[in-house]
């Protein structure tokens, strides 16, 4: 399986919306609605910060959002804060099984 | 406090073997899937193994399948990752994840650092 493919980079001022897409096959996001995100801070594990989509685990503020269309799914984080500056990762389950193929990172910069 | 803690990263050679392990504690380790997730320098995160809580069920990434083992401990809360006939592109930070009802990696540890180079 593919790796999922996210833009390498994205940015905004804060206060701003920033948007990163994850694009992958039917086989994958656009079969399934176990899409999840993770943000990671550098040297830091990942933390989820979406799942099954639209989701948000207790603890995460909703400016985080996720939706998705297609074989596309999408992340958008309103009212940037310097603190959202990070790497973040999209995930899929493959083909319904219990293999998983994650995006290709996106680095989100806070100008 | 739920949390995953992993160890035996180090260097190796290339052809080598090691073991990884991952200590899990504050939550019931013996109903969750868990699962292995690697992170080469510099580079994006890459999903390597799971197993189910049974362990009846394990699944691998195709570049590590027949090198890699996964494998859990229920009574002693812990699962491992035997690594056999290691590679230069071995190299990462491995991380233990906890596969929650959320249908996503919902616990991390810290990571362990894996390096294989002669």
């Amino acid at each position: 399986q593919s790796a999922l493919t996210q833009p390498p980079s994205a940015s905004g001022s804060p206060g701003q919306s920033v948007t990163i897409s994850c694009t992958g096959t039917s086989s994958d996001v656009g079969g399934y609605n176990y899409v999840s995100w993770y943000q990671q801070h550098p040297g830091n594990a990942p933390k989820l910060m979406i799942y099954e989509v639209t989701k948000r685990p207790s603890g995460v503020p909703d400016r985080f959002s996720g939706s998705k269309s297609g074989n596309t799914a999408s992340l958008t984080v309103s009212g940037l804060q310097a603190e959202d500056e990070a790497d973040y990762y999209c995930t899929s389950s493959y083909a319904g099984s219990h293999s998983y193929v994650f995006g290709t990172g996106t680095r989100v910069t806070v100008l | 406090e739920v949390q995953l803690v992993e160890s035996g990263g180090g260097l190796v050679q290339p052809g080598g073997s090691l073991r990884l392990s991952c200590a899990a504690s504050g939550f019931t380790f013996s109903t969750y899937w868990v699962a292995w997730v690697r992170q080469a320098p510099g580079k994006g995160l890459e999903w390597v193994a799971n197993i189910n809580p049974g362990a009846t069920e394990k699944y691998y990434v195709d570049s590590v399948k027949g090198r890699f083992t996964i494998s859990r401990d229920n009574a002693e809360n812990s699962l491992y990752l035997q690594m056999n006939s290691l590679r230069a592109e071995d190299t990462a930070v491995y991380y233990c994840a906890r596969y929650g009802y959320t249908a996503a990696f919902d616990i991390w540890g810290p990571g362990t650092m894996v390096t294989v180079s002669s």
